[in-house]
């Protein structure tokens, strides 16, 4: 079946830095991704929509300078949070699907961001 | 507001019994409808979904649902549960007449099998 690699499961950083996380589509064309967050006990929180090749679409509220995504190749999708703060941890988890707008989506095992 | 709800957010059963997880939605308009499973240390994984034609969907591991479009739900069910069944349930929407692919989700339910 379809894999979607996240990476890293787990990181921790400190404030300031930032951080990127990757989310790789193993065998088959991502055309479009999603990045979720989810706070504990919360449900997943849609954060962006990517089309490979385009600027990513974010939902209201999210920053798009801090939460940098780039879509540069159908295989590959990433996530900066910049200039990180406590408030950021929580875990991220991204969603890639092929073309067609019913075709299922797939999704990755997450990133958990602790920022210290 | 939340526009998907899951009422139950941990549900504890013994194997063999019988499970019902409750998911509303309210969204007027079209959707599609699906059962997401997560089990420890895993990605999401598709349990079923409905798009349209009979509302009582079949999906893997025994599990069903039936979108009662009246009453804005889709609850998961399963008459018999097993041990391995221990995972967090999301359920899911597409509003489908929107164009949007993305799927907006409830809050999960963790169901949790005792032996």
């Amino acid at each position: 079946g379809a894999v979607v690699s996240q990476h890293p499961s787990r990181v921790i950083c400190k404030s300031g830095t930032s951080v990127k996380i990757e989310c790789r589509s193993l065998d088959f064309q991502a055309t479009t991704m999603f990045w979720y967050r989810q706070f504990p006990k919360q449900s997943l929180m849609l954060m962006a929509t990517s089309n490979e090749g385009s600027k990513a679409t974010y939902e209201q509220g999210v920053e798009k300078d801090k939460f940098l995504i780039n879509h540069a190749s159908l295989t590959l999708s990433t996530l900066t949070v910049t200039s990180a703060h406590p408030e950021d941890s929580s875990f991220y988890i991204c969603s890639a699907g092929t073309g067609g707008y019913d075709s299922p989506l797939h999704f990755g095992n997450g990133t958990r961001l602790t920022v210290t | 507001a939340q526009s998907v709800s899951q009422h139950n957010h941990h549900v504890i059963l013994s194997e063999a019994a019988s499970l019902e997880l409750g998911c509303n939605y309210s969204y007027g308009g079209t959707v599609n409808l699906f059962w997401y499973v997560q089990y420890p240390g895993q990605h999401l994984q598709l349990l079923l979904k409905y798009f349209s034609g009979d509302p009582l969907v079949k999906g893997i591991k025994g599990f069903e649902a039936e979108f009662i479009k009246s009453k804005f739900s889709f609850n998961l069910r399963k008459p018999s549960v097993q041990w391995s069944d221990t995972a967090e349930y999301f359920c899911a929407v597409k509003k489908s007449d929107t164009g949007r692919r993305a799927l907006t989700f409830g809050s999960g339910t963790r169901l949790q099998v005792q032996p």
